[in-house]
């Protein structure tokens, strides 16, 4: 079936210095990128999302880029903060499924 | 984005007895609803797929009749954990489907923590 993937598990970056958390995935037909932040016992929380159509999107302190060539999306915070520290997964779905990553455990280093 | 809440956050419960949790959509309405496991450091794993007026969707290894799961509204969905035992202690989660817009959004709840002595 569709798999989801992370490059790395953890993260360890340094107060303000910028975070790159990376994501592959495996099904071509997947139109829609979601990247979640969850903290110690909360649940997930939407950060941002990106359709296929486009290759960059931003919002506040976070970017998140899709490379469809290669099948790879990141997600890009900058001036990480404490409060970042957190598990970060990437979702695909090109329809009715949502796929879900393993996640990448972010520690920001004071 | 769309809100999500779930009742109780936290529970602990006797081995043998039953427990609820809520899911609720707080401000849209969800056809579809989701329950996830998740254990420590690890990954969501889903359980089933709630749909509002029909039977839930399990996923394999998932017992139907330990997880029951009800869908009686748009905006609620509830998994009851069916003489729970230790081995059933984890972390729930559900989330719903928010369709607005051109794209459909999953957002999920706080999650409840399940202790089961």
């Amino acid at each position: 079936g569709e798999s989801v993937g992370l490059h790395l598990p953890t993260l360890s970056v340094q107060e303000g210095d910028n975070s790159i958390i990376n994501c592959a995935y495996s099904n071509s037909a997947s139109d829609y990128f979601i990247w979640y932040k969850q903290e110690s016992g909360k649940g997930p929380q939407f950060i941002i999302d990106i359709r296929s159509n486009m290759d960059k999107r931003q919002g506040q302190r976070v970017t998140v880029l899709l490379n469809k060539t290669v099948k790879h999306l990141s997600l890009q915070i900058a001036a990480t903060q404490p409060g970042d520290s957190a598990v970060y997964f990437c979702a695909e779905t090109g329809g009715n499924q949502f796929y879900f990553g393993t996640g990448t455990s972010l520690t920001v280093i004071p | 984005g769309a809100v999500v809440s779930q009742h109780p956050s936290r529970v602990i419960c006797k081995s043998g007895t039953s427990v609820k949790i809520e899911c609720r959509s707080l401000d849209f309405q969800a056809t579809t609803m989701f329950w996830y496991r998740q254990f420590p450091k690890q990954s969501l794993m889903l359980m089933a797929t709630s749909n509002e007026g029909s039977k839930a969707t399990y996923e394999q290894g998932v017992e139907k009749d330990k997880f029951l799961i009800n869908h009686a509204s748009l905006t609620l969905s509830t998994l009851t954990v069916t003489s729970a035992h230790p081995e059933d202690s984890s972390f729930y989660i559900c989330s719903a489907r928010d369709f607005a817009g051109i794209q459909e959004t999953q957002y999920f709840g706080p999650g409840t923590r399940l202790l089961v002595l």
